[in-house]
């Protein structure tokens, strides 16, 4: 039973260039969540989507940043333009369908993006 | 607005010690409470959660939390810590009332146990 997935573990980017950024969730879950973690500070929400959908992306910048989830493939954490104030490490987390507020949710090793 | 708090960047701890990390929270409707724990360069892992019912809830690896609503905390526990227990450790919040609401973290809590 895998567990959620990311890839790829380790990102390096020069000033300017993409980052995309997977996300596979558990079998069986519908409900995608992507955090960031800046060293010494918390887990910072960004987007939390369903198939097909963005439910909320209240914490995601206005600008370069973008997610998906389509109905085939995983989700996609998309930085355009990469700037070093991106690096950080990005995670991924899944929770199964239905009523999610009571389901914790379940994170992935996590991408460590690192801009030069 | 929901929010987390917990006060304490850092808890020392003596192996075979018990072991509290605190956590407080604000919400405006019924308060969903979860524990998670990160080991260095890994996801976070759930450990507890409390929903509704007993204010005592037991978790993974031994450790529990109590609900206090008065006070509006979760505070994680274990009886005797262990070396292994060392981590990061995150209370996270959801107002459990009406439609989607998000989870909101604390910031963290660093537990270091010394042998």
């Amino acid at each position: 039973n895998a567990g959620v997935m990311q890839n790829p573990r380790h990102l390096v980017r020069r000033r300017g260039q993409e980052a995309r950024l997977r996300c596979s969730p558990m079998k069986g879950h519908s409900h995608v969540y992507w955090y960031r973690q800046l060293p010494e500070e918390g887990l910072k929400f960004m987007v939390y989507l369903q198939k097909e959908n963005i439910i909320d992306e209240s914490g995601m910048p206005k600008e370069r940043f973008s997610a998906e989830f389509p109905k085939e493939g995983p989700s996609i954490l998309r930085i355009q333009q990469v700037v070093r104030g991106d690096s950080a490490a990005y995670f991924c987390a899944s929770s199964p369908p239905g009523t999610g507020a009571v389901y914790e949710q379940y994170f992935g090793p996590g991408t460590r993006l690192t801009v030069t | 607005a929901q929010s987390v708090a917990q006060p304490e960047d850092q808890v020392n701890v003596a192996e075979g010690n018990p072991l509290t990390v605190k956590c407080t929270y604000s919400v405006s409707g019924n308060p969903y409470l979860f524990w998670y724990v990160q080991y260095p360069n890994r996801g976070l892992q759930f450990l507890l959660k409390y929903i509704t019912g007993d204010n005592l809830v037991k978790g993974s690896y031994g450790f529990e939390a109590e609900f206090n609503k008065s006070q509006t905390s979760f505070h994680l526990k274990k009886p005797s810590a262990l070396v292994s227990d060392s981590a990061l450790y995150f209370c996270a919040v959801r107002d459990g009332t009406g439609g989607y609401q998000k989870v909101t973290f604390g910031t963290g809590t660093k537990l270091q146990v010394i042998p």
